[in-house]
């Protein structure tokens, strides 16, 4: 079956520095998203991603964060100078497609960031 | 109340119980979606309830939509301790695709 893969696992960098998160969404999926979640707290929406540009974001986005489709499978997100606050698991999703919100999005395995 | 929002907290109960989880929201939804994730781990999908449905089933899984009352519910019939993890209600609104998620309840199956 199918699934969302993220790169790598787990991601140790210091305060300041950029990091990028690697996605591979499923093949033949259109739409794409990456959530974060703090430890013990809730999943939280960032950013979704359609015909190459940004559809949505949420008030978390900010001009620290971008995402990129840098080729036909890649999905990525990068934080240009990280801060201790995000520390998190981030999540990529995709999904087939939207119009009425019914299509199921494939969560990826996420990526624990620490930033120390 | 927040945007799904699960109640109780935390639930323990023995194996071979059932377990309930409810869920309420605040605004009209497209759809709401339970998931399952074990403790730092990823997010399981489990089960899919459209506006317009009432009841699905899934395996072990229950779970009900009443739009009148914003409410649903999961049940895990026959537990057992595979399922201990933390259980997810999440809401599609209508236009949109985001998933807005509750803060979950911690479940804890006891052998």
């Amino acid at each position: 079956e199918p699934e969302v893969t993220q790169t790598p696992s787990h991601q140790v960098t210091q305060m300041g520095q950029e990091v990028i998160l690697r996605c591979v969404p499923i093949s033949n999926h259109l739409y794409f998203y990456w959530y974060r979640q703090i430890l013990g707290q809730k999943v939280e929406f960032l950013v979704s991603f359609y015909n190459n540009e940004i559809s949505e974001k949420s008030e978390i986005f900010d001009d620290q964060f971008s995402v990129e489709r840098p080729d036909g499978s890649n999905f990525t997100l990068k934080i240009r100078s990280t801060k201790l606050e995000d520390s998190a698991m981030y999540f990529c999703a995709s999904s087939e497609a939207i119009g009425t919100g019914t299509y199921e999005q494939y969560f990826g395995p996420g990526t624990r960031l620490t930033v120390t | 109340s927040q945007q799904g929002e699960e109640d109780p907290q935390a639930l323990s109960i023995q194996e071979g119980e059932n377990a309930t989880m409810n869920c309420s929201y605040k605004t009209s939804i497209n759809n709401l979606q339970w998931y399952r994730q074990n403790s730092g781990r990823g997010l399981v999908h489990l089960i899919l309830i459209r506006s317009n449905e009432r009841e699905k089933h899934s395996g072990r899984l229950r779970v009900t939509l009443d739009t009148s009352k914003k409410s649903s519910s999961l049940l895990i019939t026959a537990s057992r301790a595979a399922d201990t993890a933390s259980y997810f209600c999440a809401t599609v609104l209508d236009r949109d695709d985001k998933i807005i998620f509750g803060k979950g309840t911690r479940l804890h199956i006891l052998p």
